[in-house]
């Protein structure tokens, strides 16, 4: 299986920060990666898909980058609606795999 | 406007069996590859299975391989996930998402509200 390693774990921002989440796979995926935001008790919401392409009505404020084995996810400048836990996940290859989420929380 | 909406879970005894169903509306459901993953409250995501919009093509992990099926029925447009020999471990909250194929990547657009699993005695 393809192991997704997110760091770091927990983040603490303030609204206006810029922060950056990373995501490495153990083998290359190519651009095979999607990002989402889980807000507490709410289903995950795609972000970003093919490691950079933004998701249909997602603000632009998201963007990604990354390919093969290491990839990014910026926050440009974090809004209150932001505070919340984000997961990479692997569409390269079955059993698609989730990184262990990044919690994000204000400082 | 897009639903989905799981149902069927609930209190289980271990070896005990539920299925899921996930009702869809507001896509072209029968084009959409379906997964199911799950979530252990306050954990992560896990996926658990997959199928085609045929039907004909469902992939398991392999946490779950051989005790759950997946199936659809497209006219009714709904997804099930029949689970077996059910184990403690199996305990989550199960969501179905809708996988749009967008420009040809796989990708998890559409999702359910989940419906929690517990297997316990």
């Amino acid at each position: 299986d393809i192991q997704m390693t997110q760091s770091p774990s927990s983040l603490s921002a303030s609204v206006g920060d810029r922060v950056t989440i990373t995501c490495r796979a153990s083998q290359s995926i190519s651009r095979n990666l999607n990002w989402y935001r889980q807000k507490p008790g709410k289903a995950p919401n795609l972000l970003i898909y093919a490691a950079s392409s933004l998701q249909s009505g997602v603000p632009s404020r998201f963007s990604g980058s990354g390919s093969g084995t290491d990839f990014t996810l910026t926050i440009s400048s974090l809004q209150p609606e932001d505070f919340a836990t984000y997961y990479c996940q692997q569409s390269y290859k079955t059993p698609y795999t989730f990184g262990q989420g990044t919690k994000l929380e204000i400082k | 406007e897009v639903q989905v909406v799981e149902s069927g879970g609930g209190l289980v005894q271990p070896g005990g069996s539920l299925r899921l169903s996930c009702a869809a509306s507001g896509f072209s459901f029968s084009s959409f590859w379906m997964h199911w993953v799950r979530q252990v409250p306050g954990k992560g995501l896990v996926w658990v299975s997959r199928i085609n919009g045929d039907g004909n093509r469902p992939t398991y992990a392999d946490s779950v391989k051989g005790r759950f099926t997946i199936t659809r029925d497209n006219a009714k447009n709904t997804l099930y996930l029949q689970m077996n020999s059910l184990r403690a471990e199996d305990t989550a909250v199960y969501y179905c998402a809708g996988d749009a194929d967008t420009s040809g990547w796989s990708t998890f657009e559409y999702w359910g509200q989940g419906t929690l699993v517990t297997v316990s005695s």
